[in-house]
């Protein structure tokens, strides 16, 4: 099945540093999404990106599409302590009405104020 | 409700016995997922409803896993005969039906854990 390669696994960082990620696939997704996890809730979705090349900003937050498709990334500049949590990249290709969505195993976030 | 609602939010139980894990979603959405999350992995699908029907059910490891939606609106998944790699939280979302990936919201899980 489909694999999303997500690093780095784990980052610590000081409060006002850029922050980078990305997710790597073994096949082609039509919509990637960055999500964010905080301990003992679901994901909140962050940014959606819909079509190869785009580069979409939320705020702090900037991520693109690869033009290959097959990969993604994500910028958060100038972090905050409330930036701490898990970073999840995924991945989906609609069947029909199916929108299931392939996770990457997380980034662990940790900012130091 | 105002979002996802799961129950139990935290959940010990025996090896060799059943558990029902329950989903509400947002009124109104037709599609739900469930999900599930070992601990340091990403999230695993494991079957969609588009209103009470699974068309989708593909990511279910096992004939012990089973759920069912009911009324277009509550999902039960069913694990039976509990073993301890079943240990994870599971998560429901549920998502609008208008195109786009926008109205797709999750609970905030049942925490799993047998013993």
């Amino acid at each position: 099945g489909q694999q999303l390669n997500q690093s780095p696994q784990s980052m610590f960082i000081q409060e006002g540093e850029d922050v980078s990620m990305n997710c790597t696939s073994s096949s082609i997704f039509n919509t990637w999404l960055w999500y964010k996890q905080d301990p003992g809730e679901g994901p909140v979705l962050l940014i959606a990106l819909y079509k190869a090349g785009e580069l979409t900003s939320n705020g702090r937050l900037t991520a693109q599409f690869g033009i290959t498709r097959k990969d993604s990334f994500l910028n958060i500049s100038a972090s905050i302590p409330s930036d701490v949590g898990i970073y999840f990249c995924a991945g989906m290709n609609s069947g029909g009405s199916n929108y299931k969505l392939t996770f990457g195993k997380g980034t662990l976030l940790t900012v130091n104020p | 409700g105002a979002g996802v609602s799961q129950s139990p939010s935290n959940k010990v139980t025996e090896k060799g016995k059943d558990v029902e894990l329950r989903c509400d979603p947002i009124s109104g959405h037709t599609a739900l997922y469930w999900y599930r999350q070992s601990l340091g992995q990403g999230l695993e699908f494991l079957i969609y409803f588009q209103g009470n029907s699974a068309p989708d059910k593909s990511g279910l490891p096992s004939d012990r896993f089973s759920a069912e939606r009911t009324g277009g609106s509550v999902s039960t998944l069913t694990i039976q005969r509990t073993q301890q790699e079943d240990s994870a939280v599971y998560l429901c979302a549920s998502e609008q039906r208008q195109g786009g990936i926008h109205g797709y919201t999750f609970g905030s899980g049942t925490r799993l854990t047998v013993v």
